[in-house]
């Protein structure tokens, strides 16, 4: 049972566009979401996170939305550049003393030039 | 400070052998992941442990995945037999308590 689902599965987008990704989570119980960016050949690395008390989330050229209701999180990419080709996975945690986080697939971008 | 530390990079297994994986925490962490990646399935929790107590083993891995920490900056990971169904990316990642998790590079397996 996936928890915590993303889409686009792939995005393509140019230079200088906004690309958008789209998670979803099912356990209500959830609320801190970090998003993590990963390259070839590397583990994920910490991107941007969000806590479910705020409903938006800025860092440079990347925000994310929260809509707590829907159980929706989208992470955008202003101004994309190519070294923003990477795959991007959302998480989700629960409050309390567990440290597990649950992921999503994840969406691969590719920015071209 | 040095991030987390997996060795090796690579591995190369024959079906049926034993492979161990290594993994140096980010120092004075307290939690300690493991993650099998695959292109499928995406990331799994192998096992998870709090100043080395396990606290999940991440159910369905039971069978032949065994990871233990030896110590507060150390832990390995052991599977036996191999299979070429465990062919993948193994990742260890540490954190605070409720702090963000720091990956490692990870070992790429591959089980012929």
């Amino acid at each position: 049972q996936q928890q915590v689902r993303q889409s686009p599965q792939s995005l393509t987008v140019w230079e200088g566009e906004t690309a958008i990704l789209n998670c979803s989570y099912e356990d209500s119980t959830f609320n801190y979401f970090p998003w993590y960016q990963q390259f070839p050949g590397e583990g994920p690395a910490l991107l941007i996170s969000i806590r479910s008390v705020s409903d938006k989330k800025e860092d440079g050229r990347f925000t994310i939305f929260f809509n707590k209701r829907e159980k929706k999180l989208s992470l955008h990419i202003t101004d994309s550049q190519p070294g923003d080709s990477a795959t991007y996975f959302c998480a989700a945690r629960t409050g309390g003393l567990s440290g597990k986080l649950t992921f999503g697939e994840g969406t691969q971008v590719t920015v071209i030039s | 400070d040095a991030g987390v530390t997996q060795t090796p990079r690579h591995e190369v297994a024959e079906k049926g052998q034993t492979i161990i994986l290594k993994c140096e925490p980010v120092s004075g962490h307290n939690d300690l992941f493991w993650y099998r990646q695959t292109k499928i399935q995406g990331l799994e929790l192998l096992s998870y442990f709090r100043s080395k107590s396990l606290m999940e083993d991440g159910g369905a891995f039971k069978d032949r995945f065994k990871a233990e920490m030896l110590n507060s900056s150390f832990s390995t990971l052991k599977i036996q037999p191999t299979e070429p169904k465990d062919s993948a990316v193994y990742l260890c990642a540490s954190s605070l308590v409720g702090y963000e998790q720091y990956f490692g590079p990870g070992t790429r397996l591959t089980v012929l």
